[in-house]
């Protein structure tokens, strides 16, 4: 299995707090995505990183920021939580190449009440 | 803008029936991969296979089949005598350059019931 893990698996946060997920990676692969699922909408793209400090974003970005000061780790934070962002999270790794595959985290609940 | 779609939003089988799940995309690049991901009722997400735009060779793997029509644009998922154990939702994926940089397009998903 890849070496990919999020945390928390879980979390309930209140409308207009600050949350920061987290996607840690033993791989050291040079690509890391943090998509958001929820139904009717498949796998949304929120922003991406193609190397330490260097992202972009994605269909979905606008409250969110990222960022990533090493390899293995790529922040997501949500700025000040709303309803809209309750949804499950994934964090994905890939290798440099257009046909690698990417590695998916076990994802992350996050309910904002 | 690279786009995925999977019309099919739910299917219902019966264990041992044929199903196939469509998928159609639309880039502008010449060079792309197309992928399909399996997410059954636990949530993981497990990549299943890969095709690269230059390759429209039919695959099989077992009970799995994917065709790939680079005239529609289409990269279709079959399960020959489908089973219980196929029950999840399956995604179709499209990998692109994205002013360099590869960006990953995934579909709404299909999810297929295989009833017994």
């Amino acid at each position: 299995d890849a070496g990919i893990t999020q945390s928390p698996r879980h979390k309930v946060t209140e409308t207009g707090t600050p949350v920061t997920l987290r996607c840690h990676q033993t791989e050291n692969h040079r690509y890391m995505y943090w998509y958001r699922q929820d139904p009717g909408h498949g796998l949304r793209l929120i922003h991406y990183s193609y190397g330490v400090k260097d992202t972009d974003k994605g269909e979905v970005s606008d409250g969110y920021s990222v960022s990533r000061s090493k390899t293995e780790d790529f922040l997501l934070t949500l700025e000040s939580a709303t309803s809209s962002q309750t949804s499950v999270y994934f964090c994905a790794i890939r290798e440099d190449g257009y046909n690698t595959e990417a590695f998916f985290g076990q994802g992350t609940r996050l309910t904002v009440v | 803008a690279q786009k995925v779609t999977q019309a099919q939003t739910e299917i219902s089988v019966v264990e041992k029936e044929d199903v196939t799940l469509d998928c159609v995309y639309e880039t502008r690049d010449t060079t792309y991969y197309l992928f399909w991901y399996k997410q059954p009722p636990s949530g993981e997400l497990v990549f299943l296979i890969r095709r690269n735009s230059f390759d429209e060779q039919n695959e099989i793997s077992g009970r799995y089949s994917w065709n790939f029509q680079k005239s529609t644009s289409s990269f279709n998922f079959t399960i020959t005598a489908s089973q219980v154990v196929d029950s999840a939702v399956y995604f179709c994926a499209l990998s692109e350059a994205s002013g360099g940089y590869q960006k990953v397009t995934f579909g709404t998903g299909t999810k297929l019931q295989v009833i017994p």
